[in-house]
């Protein structure tokens, strides 16, 4: 079975903090993304990577970096959070990069709070 | 950038009946649109996808079209349960896995 895993389901930070979020998937996908969610804004595509150690910035890639060092892990960087970074935060994979396959797989998402 | 509406009213409907539910897209068409469930404290799960150049996708229950004139996808699911109530996401992807998801519309279907 497809798997999609975050390291966190809830977390707590305070801001200035440097905060990781990490992702696995287990599917040998090429692709990885992270969004985070909002009401009323749906999701929003902050990172992608479609290789190991290649990322492409999404619409809102500002306060944000990620890591791809193996093809099975992406993570999320908040270098200093901040209030406005408080949301839920998705991650998703999918096979590869011109496949006709595109559906994303998600994890369950990590919803940080950023006080 | 793409933008994705759906409606942001929930869709309240009797159990058996047909749900209707709809996403439009400005500027461009996307190559594909996929269309996605979410339960509460969930990831969204996919369930159909529809290339461009595809007016009707099937998948037990459910229907999806793609009308690149009106810039539009209609989701339908027949026969509905309550089971079906969620927050189903459009979503629509242009280059190289760039993803513009809708803010979801929530069904609700009533026994």
């Amino acid at each position: 079975d497809v798997k999609v895993t975050q390291s966190s389901r809830y977390l707590v930070k305070r801001t200035g903090e440097k905060v990781f979020l990490e992702c696995v998937q287990d599917m040998d996908h090429e692709n990885m993304f992270w969004y985070r969610q909002d009401p009323g804004l749906g999701l929003r595509l902050i990172y992608f990577s479609y290789d190991v150690k290649m990322k492409e910035k999404g619409d809102i890639p500002e306060g944000y970096s990620v890591s791809r060092e193996k093809k099975e892990r992406f993570s999320l960087i908040l270098e200093s959070a901040s209030t406005n970074q408080t949301s839920m935060y998705l991650c998703a994979s999918s096979l590869q990069r011109g496949s006709s396959y595109n559906e994303q797989f998600f994890g369950p998402g990590t919803r940080l709070t950023v006080l | 950038s793409q933008k994705i509406e759906q409606n942001s009213e929930a869709l309240n409907i009797q159990e058996g009946k047909t749900a209707t539910l709809t996403c439009n897209y400005t500027n461009y068409s996307p190559a594909y649109l996929q269309w996605y469930r979410q339960d509460p404290g969930r990831g969204p799960v996919f369930l159909l996808l529809i290339r461009e150049n595809e007016k009707e996708k099937r998948k037990e229950r459910l229907k999806v079209t793609f009308d690149t004139t009106l810039k539009q996808s209609l989701f339908h699911i027949t026969a509905s349960q309550p089971a079906d109530s969620a927050t189903y996401l459009c979503a629509a992807e242009y280059n190289f896995n760039k993803f513009y998801f809708g803010s979801g519309t929530k069904l609700n279907v009533k026994p």
